[in-house]
């Protein structure tokens, strides 16, 4: 079975600072997708940013970028230029490209930004 | 585009009843899988269903059903309620064939005294 690790509980960043949040997954699939996941006091999952397993390069979407490493099974964010609104829950989850329409999360890392 | 609608969004329920949460996906997505996020456990999947199929479960007791209509709209299921079933319950759909579009709804905060 996949499994997602946060090791990171909680981090915080300096308003327009940077920060990288960690995310690491174990898997015996070489076909899969990894997403981020923010999830503010609203509830709702909003989608932060996602990568397929196949493509080498890393994606980015505007102040938030990835960097994936598939044979370190690493796939850490980096928020830019931190705003106040970032503050949030953050979620790394894993898809099998094969196997079930499911997600598998990591536990959370809770991001604190300061003005 | 109105998104993923969960109802209701607050829940008080007593042991041993059950309980019945309803989510509507986006207009056009077909497939709706729910999960529930505690503080001990965190997010983990229940099931998911597309065109009124179950095609996917989740490591959970037979106390917890759903199913889903014509129409996409679909319906989880809670009988015989325990303490440890307060969380919060969140449906996500997408689009077939795409393994991009999870679009989650607020969640349905269930909390059973």
């Amino acid at each position: 079975a996949q499994t997602v690790t946060q090791s990171q509980p909680e981090m915080s960043v300096q308003e327009a600072e940077t920060v990288t949040l960690s995310c690491t997954y174990d898997t015996s699939e070489s076909d899969y997708y990894l997403f981020w996941y923010k999830q503010p006091p609203s509830r709702q999952m909003i989608l932060v940013i996602r990568q397929e397993a196949y493509k080498q390069q890393n994606a980015t979407e505007n102040r938030f970028s990835v960097n994936f490493q598939k044979a370190a099974k690493s796939f850490s964010l980096k928020i830019s230029d931190s705003q106040l609104g970032d503050a949030a829950m953050y979620f790394c989850a894993y898809r099998s490209a094969v196997y079930g329409n499911k997600l598998v999360f990591g536990a959370g890392t809770i991001l604190r930004v300061k003005s | 585009k109105a998104g993923v609608t969960q109802t209701p969004r607050y829940l008080i329920k007593t042991r041993g009843q059950q309980v019945t949460l309803s989510c509507s996906p986006i207009s056009g997505h077909r497939s709706v899988s729910w999960y529930q996020q505690t503080p001990g456990q965190g997010l983990q999947f229940l099931f998911e269903y597309f065109s009124e199929t179950q095609r996917n479960k989740g490591n959970f007791p037979g106390r917890f059903s759903g199913r889903q209509f014509s129409n996409s709209r679909s319906e989880m299921n809670v009988s015989t309620l325990e303490l440890g079933d307060s969380a919060l319950y969140l449906c996500a759909s997408s689009m077939p064939g795409t393994v991009y579009g999870y679009t989650f709804g607020s969640g349905t905060r269930l909390t059973v005294v």
